[in-house]
């Protein structure tokens, strides 16, 4: 497609299930960041790759999350044992180097 | 420390009226990058400008302007005429030259333009 792709865009998950939130970033960026954006508060930067390389994770808010790239274009960030707090929407972008971040739709996970 | 601070939680305007949206940055280097998105409803973050520190111009685009005051640190968004459309969540970035990947956003402030 011509845009980010996230997928699911919604997704309820019981306390201490895992869930995968898949984005495909728009064809040929070498650069894909994940955000988590809790409700009324602005994104905040999760992790970065270039290529399939996770050049910063520093965001990743516990060892229960973790993303990965393998062949530089789809990612998949992954959530073991949810918590409540771990309700947000969940979003990709992606970019050609150093140029304008393309955002996707978002995937918004509901813990209960 | 990087900060950006969105002091206006919510606006709410009628059709027609001007209305700007405050941005206020914090950050040590001289050397950074300054953005506005918005979020409509349908979520997705949707670019809107990208100012170098170097270039304190104010910038024209249609309806939409943007005033970046160095001295005071800060980078408003003005929307002229304001249209239902305009209607979303407007978020100011920031980018370091240190961490020239890695956008900082404020909050948000959320726009609604009544007919």
């Amino acid at each position: 497609g011509a845009g980010v792709s996230q997928s699911p865009r919604y997704k309820v998950a019981k306390r201490g299930q895992d869930v995968a939130l898949r984005c495909d970033p728009i064809s040929g960026h070498v650069s894909l960041f994940w955000y988590q954006q809790a409700l009324g508060q602005g994104p905040e930067f999760l992790t970065y790759f270039q290529n399939e390389a996770q050049l910063d994770k520093s965001g990743l808010p516990s060892d229960r999350f973790f993303a990965e790239r393998p062949e530089g274009s789809v990612s998949t960030l992954k959530i073991q044992r949810t918590q409540q707090e771990d309700s947000a929407v969940y979003l990709c972008a992606s970019s050609q180097g150093a140029g304008e971040l393309f955002f996707g739709e978002g995937s918004r996970l509901t813990v209960l | 420390a990087q900060k950006v601070t969105q002091a206006q939680t919510e606006i709410s305007v009628v059709e027609k009226e001007d209305v700007t949206l405050d941005c206020v940055y914090e950050t040590r280097d001289t050397t950074y990058y300054l953005f506005w998105y918005k979020q409509p409803p349908s979520g997705e973050l949707v670019f809107l400008i990208r100012r170098n520190s170097f270039d304190e111009q104010n910038e024209i685009s249609g309806r939409y302007s943007w005033n970046f005051q160095k001295s005071t640190s800060s980078f408003n968004f003005t929307i002229t005429a304001s249209q239902v459309v305009d209607s979303a969540v407007y978020f100011c970035a920031h980018i370091e030259r240190d961490s020239s990947y890695k956008l900082i956003f404020g909050s948000g402030t959320r726009l609604l333009v009544r007919p």
